[in-house]
């Protein structure tokens, strides 16, 4: 089967950076995308990589590597505001989305 | 975890005809399912949001009387695309909600709409 692997929860500092993590399944690939949601929210699109290497957004960056179906999404400058699950999304090559189950996000004073 | 599937996973229509959409929860009661639209490359959008026994709540430029949302039970919601023309061609996902704002969106593997 296709998984998207993602951690289930991480905790950081404000202020501070962090990484999340995904691997995926490298047979069919049509991109990868990563999502904010907020609890009782829609997803919030944040990023979307097709290409290898980093794409900066602001204090969002995301980074993919096809040949090791690994993505990460970074926080720089964490707010409290960043409390919130974020899902790594592949697109596979029927243009079906797999969805991550969302890494859960606190952000300590 | 929990299961959302669709069907069917992709279909291709003439202009004019009506397209229907089923969304089910497989092993848990959705109270509350969401259906988003997603065009290539792009976000997703938040259509409408539907509540078991009632009316579903559209967004902002959502023409209801067009995209008709039933959810009649607790594990299915259905989205029927009337008078479907070539615009409408997107890619269609739903999400289930189990309970309340803080419970998990479960999302289903999307339907992809042709329009011809």
């Amino acid at each position: 089967g296709q998984n998207i692997d993602q951690p289930t929860e991480m905790t950081a500092t404000e202020g501070a950076i962090v990484q999340i993590n995904c691997t995926y399944q490298t047979s069919g690939f049509n991109g990868l995308f990563w999502y904010q949601q907020h609890a009782g929210e829609a997803p919030t699109f944040l990023s979307y990589n097709v290409l290898d290497g980093l794409e900066e957004k602001g204090r969002f960056s995301s980074f993919l590597s096809r040949s090791k179906g690994y993505s990460y999404l970074l926080l720089k400058e964490l707010q409290m505001k960043d409390s919130a699950s974020y899902l790594c999304v592949q697109m596979d090559s029927n243009y079906q989305l797999i969805w991550g189950a969302g890494t859960k996000l606190i952000i300590k004073p | 975890g929990a299961v959302v599937s669709q069907h069917p996973s992709r279909v291709i229509c003439k202009s004019g005809t009506s397209v229907k959409i089923e969304c089910r929860s497989l092993d848990f009661q959705a109270t509350t399912m969401f259906w988003y639209r997603q065009f290539p490359k792009q976000s997703l959008m938040l259509m409408a949001t539907s509540n078991e026994g009632s009316k579903a709540t559209y967004e902002q430029g959502v023409e209801k009387d067009k995209f008709l949302i039933n959810h009649a039970s607790l594990t299915l919601s259905t989205l029927t695309v009337t008078s479907a023309h070539p615009e409408d061609s997107s890619f269609y996902i739903c999400s289930a909600r189990a309970g309340d704002f803080q419970e998990t969106q479960y999302f289903g593997p999307g339907t992809r709409l042709l329009v011809l």
